[in-house]
């Protein structure tokens, strides 16, 4: 079946860095990624939209400055948490979308655990 | 904006007791999905509802999308601890530019005690 790949799992960054996460369809093409944000024992909150080869589309409240999106090709986009302080710690989502109908399903990623000291 | 109202949010019940998570929205949805999904884990797809009325059936788990398809809810029964997790309905509304792009639920916290 198909396959997202997010990467890393967990990672750990000082404040005051940046933090690349990576989104990969492996075995289908996706025009359209999604990230979402999810908080301790919540939903998931959608960032943005990723659209391969042009701009992402960011939901209200997020700062597009901050969460860098790039989606160069067909089976990766990436998200980068840029100056990262402790209040971007959170589980980052991807989810992928796979063309073929209304019922198709999104294939999420396993998510990235952030933590920012 | 479309909005998917989930409840209860919080679900604690025994071992082999029946339970039911709805949705709710004022909006129509083209189809409906239900997910599981565990502590640091992604979500993962249990069921997807396309036509209205419709029912279906995921061995204890029974999913239900509204007449109008702005509702649906999702029954277990005989409930095992093995059915702890974090439940979220999510809709999918075709519309704008963005084919998969889902309204999520605020989510439904089960445990299941043995």
């Amino acid at each position: 079946g198909a396959v997202v790949s997010q990467h890393p799992s967990r990672v750990i960054c000082k404040s005051g860095t940046s933090v690349k996460i990576e989104c990969r369809s492996l075995d289908f093409q996706a025009t359209t990624m999604f990230w979402y944000r999810q908080f301790p024992k919540q939903s998931l909150m959608l960032m943005a939209t990723s659209n391969e080869g042009s701009k992402a589309t960011y939901e209200q409240g997020v700062e597009k400055d901050k969460f860098l999106i790039n989606h160069a090709s067909l089976t990766l986009s990436t998200l980068t948490v840029t100056s990262a302080h402790p209040e971007d710690s959170s589980f980052y989502i991807c989810s992928a979308y796979q063309p073929g109908g209304i019922s198709s399903p999104l294939h999420f990623g396993n998510g990235t655990r952030l933590t920012v000291t | 904006t479309q909005l998917l109202e989930q409840s209860p949010q919080f679900l604690s019940i025994q071992e082999g007791e029946n339970l039911t998570v709805y949705c709710n929205s004022s909006s129509v949805f083209s189809s409906l999905q239900w997910y599981r999904q565990e502590p640091g884990e992604g979500p993962v797809l249990l069921v997807t509802v396309v036509t209205g009325g419709e029912v279906k059936k995921l061995k204890r788990l029974t999913f239900q999308f509204g007449d109008a398809r702005k509702d649906s809810s999702l029954h277990i029964t005989a409930a095992q601890t093995g059915d702890t997790g974090l439940y979220l309905c999510a809709g999918a509304y075709r519309g704008g530019t963005s084919y998969g792009k889902l309204t999520f639920g605020q989510g439904t916290i089960l445990t299941v005690h043995p």
